[in-house]
């Protein structure tokens, strides 16, 4: 069955410091999302990413954070300069173009600690 | 304001016993309602869905959801749970107009005792 894939599954950094989160979509979906969870908070809706261009983005999602397609298959999510309160479960997912199709297929999750 | 609730933090049920997960939303628009599991190291995979039509859906691992417009629930059931259930369920809604947003609960975790 596809699947996205997410790397790295665990990453630490100092605060301050550039972070990028890959995630391999599946091969033939269009649309792109990244949410986040905080350790004992919900799933929050970070970004979403259709035609190469941002198609909605949250509050959270300001201006320490940028999102990309370099290329046909990866989907990254930037964070400029770490924060503590950055530190979470980063979620990739994707979905097909088809409608009615609003089923996300998610990936197993980055997680971020922000020392 | 749209949102989820999951009054349940934290379930333990015996194995082979019925099990029932609360949902229950605000949503100005139709909804579209989800139910995800996540096991450990997992990432979050979908169970169940509610688009229209039969209030009744039926998902994968035997489990089934039931949405109720008059009490805006979306419940998640299985009639007899395995020790492999035991996981963290994630309620969720979206929206037609709003594909791919999704608005989660604050997740139940289930035990499962032998």
């Amino acid at each position: 069955e596809p699947e996205v894939t997410q790397t790295p599954s665990h990453q630490v950094t100092q605060m301050g410091q550039e972070v990028i989160l890959r995630c391999v979509p599946i091969s033939n979906h269009l649309y792109f999302y990244w949410y986040r969870q905080i350790l004992g908070q919900k799933v929050e809706f970070l970004v979403s990413f259709y035609n190469n261009e941002i198609s909605e983005k949250s509050e959270i999602f300001d201006d320490q954070f940028s999102v990309e397609r370099p290329d046909g298959s990866n989907f990254t999510l930037k964070i400029r300069s770490t924060k503590l309160e950055d530190s979470a479960m980063y979620f990739c997912a994707s979905r097909g173009g088809s409608s009615g199709a609003n089923v996300l297929t998610f990936g197993a999750g980055s997680r971020l600690t922000v020392l | 304001a749209q949102s989820v609730t999951q009054p349940d933090i934290h379930i333990t049920v015996s194995e082979g016993a019925s099990l029932e997960l609360r949902c229950n939303y605000s949503y100005g628009a139709t909804p579209y309602l989800f139910w995800y599991v996540q096991s450990p190291g997992q990432g979050l995979q979908l169970l169940l869905k509610y688009f229209s039509g039969d209030t009744l859906v039926q998902g994968i691992k035997g489990f089934e959801a039931e949405f109720k417009r008059s009490q805006s629930s979306f419940n998640l059931r299985k009639p007899s749970v395995h020790w492999s259930d035991a996981a963290e369920y994630f309620c969720a809604v979206g929206a037609v107009n709003q594909g791919g947003k999704l608005i989660f609960g604050q997740g139940t975790e289930l035990s499962v005792k032998p």
